[in-house]
C-alpha cells in the first residue's frame, strides 16, 4: 500500500527546544516536499527536493532545515522552534514532480509554547 | 490579490445537488491539482489537469488553460463530499506549488 509517514503526529514544544518532524514514503518518488498550513493562509511550500542530496527552498524556507540523505526519507528540522511556527505541517511526495499525482502524509500538528 | 483564488470561500448544499468550485488563476501554468481535505486533515488528490477535463467516479474536473480557470463538479452530492477542496497550479518554470485559500463544503442529509 502507498504510504507516507509522518511521525510525530502532535507535538507540543517549548521555545528553543531543536525537533525533527520525519517523512517517509515507500513508493520510490524522486519528488518530496514539506508544506505549512495556517488558517487564512492556506497551505504554504517550505522546502522542496527533487532527488536524493538536492534540496531547495520554497516560500517560507526561514526557521527551517531539511536533508535527503536518502530516497526514502525527508525530515524537517526546526533548530531552534519560534511560536510563529506552531502549524500543521505536511509532507508530499510525487513520481513525476508536481506534474503527477501527489500523495501526502496524514499531517503534524505542531504547538511552540 | 493571490495568486490562485477560490470560489466560493464556503458552499453548503443538500444531499443530490450539483455543486461546483471554482478556481482562477493569474499566472502561466503548467498543472494544475485539485485536492481534498477532510476534517481531521488529511489531504486527497483528486486530479491533476493541464488541458481538457477528467472524470473519476462522480467528480468531474476541467480546465480553460487560455481563460486561466478550472471548475470542479460533483455530482449526486453526498454528505461524505463534505471537505474542504483546493486548489493548487504549477506556475510555469517554477517547481512549485501555489495554493488557494480553499472552499468548505458542507453537504446535509
Amino acid at each position: 500500500e502507498a504510504q507516507v509517514t509522518q511521525n510525530p503526529r502532535y507535538l507540543i514544544t517549548v521555545t528553543g527546544k531543536k525537533l525533527t518532524v520525519t517523512c517517509s514514503q515507500n513508493m520510490n518518488h524522486e519528488y518530496m516536499s514539506w508544506y505549512r498550513q495556517d488558517p487564512g493562509l492556506g497551505l504554504r511550500q517550505i522546502y522542496y527536493s527533487m532527488n536524493v542530496e538536492a534540496t531547495d527552498k520554497g516560500d517560507v524556507p526561514e526557521g527551517y532545515k531539511v536533508s535527503r540523505k536518502e530516497k526514502r526519507n525527508f525530515p524537517l528540522i526546526l533548530e531552534s522552534p519560534s511560536p510563529n511556527q506552531t502549524s500543521l505541517y505536511f509532507c508530499a511526495t510525487g513520481r513525476g514532480g508536481y506534474t503527477g499525482e501527489l500523495f501526502f502524509g496524514e499531517g503534524s500538528r505542531l504547538t511552540v509554547l | 490579490k493571490n495568486e490562485v483564488e477560490q470560489s466560493p470561500q464556503n458552499l453548503t448544499a443538500q444531499e443530490g445537488e450539483f455543486i461546483t468550485i471554482n478556481c482562477s488563476y493569474s499566472v502561466g501554468i503548467s498543472a494544475l491539482h485539485w485536492l481534498q481535505q477532510h476534517p481531521g486533515g488529511g489531504i486527497v488528490s483528486l486530479f491533476m489537469l493541464s488541458s481538457g477535463k477528467k472524470k473519476h467516479g462522480r467528480l468531474i474536473a476541467t480546465i480553460n488553460i487560455q481563460e486561466k480557470h478550472s471548475s470542479l463538479h460533483i455530482t449526486a452530492s453526498h454528505p461524505r463530499d463534505s471537505a474542504v477542496y483546493i486548489c493548487a497550479v504549477i506556475p510555469q518554470g517554477a517547481q512549485k506549488l501555489v495554493f488557494g485559500q480553499g472552499t468548505r463544503l458542507t453537504i446535509n442529509p
